[in-house]
């Protein structure tokens, strides 16, 4: 089954422990992209990857880092979390050679920094 | 700047009524335009696009959206709208950087 997965779905954490979402896509597409939905504010990127190696800022990447070492995978990084990273997370992934761009998303992770 | 506009927070319409979301965007070069659909507690699903070609692009569900180059605007329809239809929708655009830019959601509730 085609699918973008993402872990953990849910994270109670504390101000200032790093901690990591995975996300990984069965679909051998070259954009990756993460997104936070905040209540009011839509979706806003914070960072996307056109490829392995490749990431760029979205609108949103101050206190977040991501890397691609492989095409699959697209972790997120929080090296020092605080409270207004409290938020709902999606990653997403979309063929993009082919001039597609149609984007599928992961089941959210819910994070929350005390 | 590269943006994108959903004017209503919120749109009601009565089960079997033609329903709208409304979407205007400012990016430049040509769009690439996008509508999704986010169900209670799950992720966004992707309801149609438009790259190039025909204005009226049809997608999943029975939605459609016409491209509207002058006015900027690519509204979402459906001619008869269902109960299962209420969610929450969302315009995106990508622009000329890859970036895509989501608008920030019209809730749409259809009344039975």
């Amino acid at each position: 089954e085609a699918q973008v997965t993402q872990n953990p779905r849910y994270l109670i954490t504390v101000t200032g422990k790093k901690l990591t979402v995975t996300c990984s896509q069965n679909m051998n597409h070259e954009y990756m992209s993460w997104y936070r939905q905040d209540p009011g504010l839509g979706l806003r990127q914070i960072y996307y990857s056109m490829n392995v190696e490749v990431t760029d800022k979205g609108d949103v990447p101050e206190g977040y880092k991501v890397s691609r070492k492989e095409k699959r995978n697209f972790p997120l990084i929080l090296e020092s979390p605080s409270p207004n990273q409290t938020s709902l997370y999606f990653c997403a992934s979309a063929r993009i050679y082919s001039g597609s761009y149609e984007q599928y998303f992961g089941p959210g992770t819910r994070l929350t920094v005390t | 700047a590269q943006s994108v506009a959903q004017p209503e927070d919120q749109v009601n319409v009565a089960e079997g009524n033609p329903l709208t979301v409304k979407c205007t965007y400012s990016v430049s070069g040509n769009p690439y335009l996008f509508w999704y659909v986010q169900y209670p507690n799950r992720g966004l699903q992707f309801l149609l696009k438009y790259i190039t070609g025909d204005n009226l692009v049809k997608g999943s569900y029975g939605f459609e959206a016409e491209f509207n180059k002058s006015q900027t605007s690519f509204h979402l329809k459906k001619p008869s709208a269902l109960v299962s239809d209420s969610a929450l929708y969302f315009c995106a655009v990508r622009d000329g950087d890859d970036k895509i830019i989501f608008g920030k959601g019209t809730r749409l509730h259809i009344l039975p």
